[in-house]
């Protein structure tokens, strides 16, 4: 199995940046995914990283330590409409998809 | 126009009941899965089905059993229904993995069944 770890809840000040960490230790290790999800709806695929190093898309990044089974979520210039939860999910080697519990982010006016 | 669509978006039901949640995909994918999203906000993989065949079939009771009648339609079938089974069941779709490698999944809005 796989055990991935974020943190609970983070705030932010509209404007702020936030960066959501996320650690995992598994085996076969084949890609790891970040989701959006708000509540009541539906996760919402925002990034993915196989090789290490930065994925930048606009105002979200994502952040992949391979040797470090570590990966970050960074998110700038922060809106309201980011309050949601963001789910750092593992990829296996068989392509089964583990996630994490959410970290959930509430942005401040 | 919707991606992946799933019905009903609420169930209702009492322990013991038997019923079902359908799911459709009209983006072309390969591979369909269901997952359970417990009050916890955990997401865990029950069944996934590539072109029909069942690759994935985690640790579930028998009392759910999936089918799938053709790569769009993916389906859950749930008997004697238990207070445990209380949770939002996400349908989800991706490309296929063997040619198209490492695709993200689409998932459909959930099911919130509610066991009384």
């Amino acid at each position: 199995g796989q055990n991935i770890d974020q943190p609970t809840e983070m705030t932010a000040t509209e404007g702020a940046i936030v960066q959501i960490n996320c650690t995992y230790q598994t085996s076969g290790f084949n890609g790891l995914f970040w989701y959006q999800q708000h509540a009541g709806e539906a996760p919402t695929f925002l990034s993915y990283n196989v090789l290490d190093g930065l994925e930048e898309k606009g105002r979200f990044s994502s952040f992949l330590s391979r040797s470090k089974g570590y990966s970050y979520l960074l998110l700038k210039e922060l809106q309201m409409k980011d309050s949601a939860s963001y789910l750092c999910a593992v990829s296996r080697d068989d392509y089964k998809l583990s996630f994490g519990a959410g970290t959930t982010v509430t942005v401040r006016a | 126009d919707t991606a992946v669509s799933q019905t009903p978006k609420y169930l209702v039901t009492q322990m013991g009941n038997d019923k079902s949640i359908k799911c459709e995909q009209n983006l072309g994918h390969d591979t369909m899965y269901w997952y359970k999203q417990d009050s916890k906000k955990f997401l865990k993989i029950m069944f996934s089905y590539n072109n029909k065949e069942l690759i994935i079939n985690e640790t579930v009771p028998n009392r759910f059993s999936p089918k799938s009648p053709d790569k769009a339609h993916l389906n859950l079938h749930i008997n004697s229904l238990e207070l445990g089974d209380s949770a939002v069941y996400f349908c989800a779709s991706s490309q296929d993995r063997v040619t198209g490698g490492n695709q993200p999944q689409h998932f459909g809005d959930g099911t919130r069944l509610s066991i009384l």
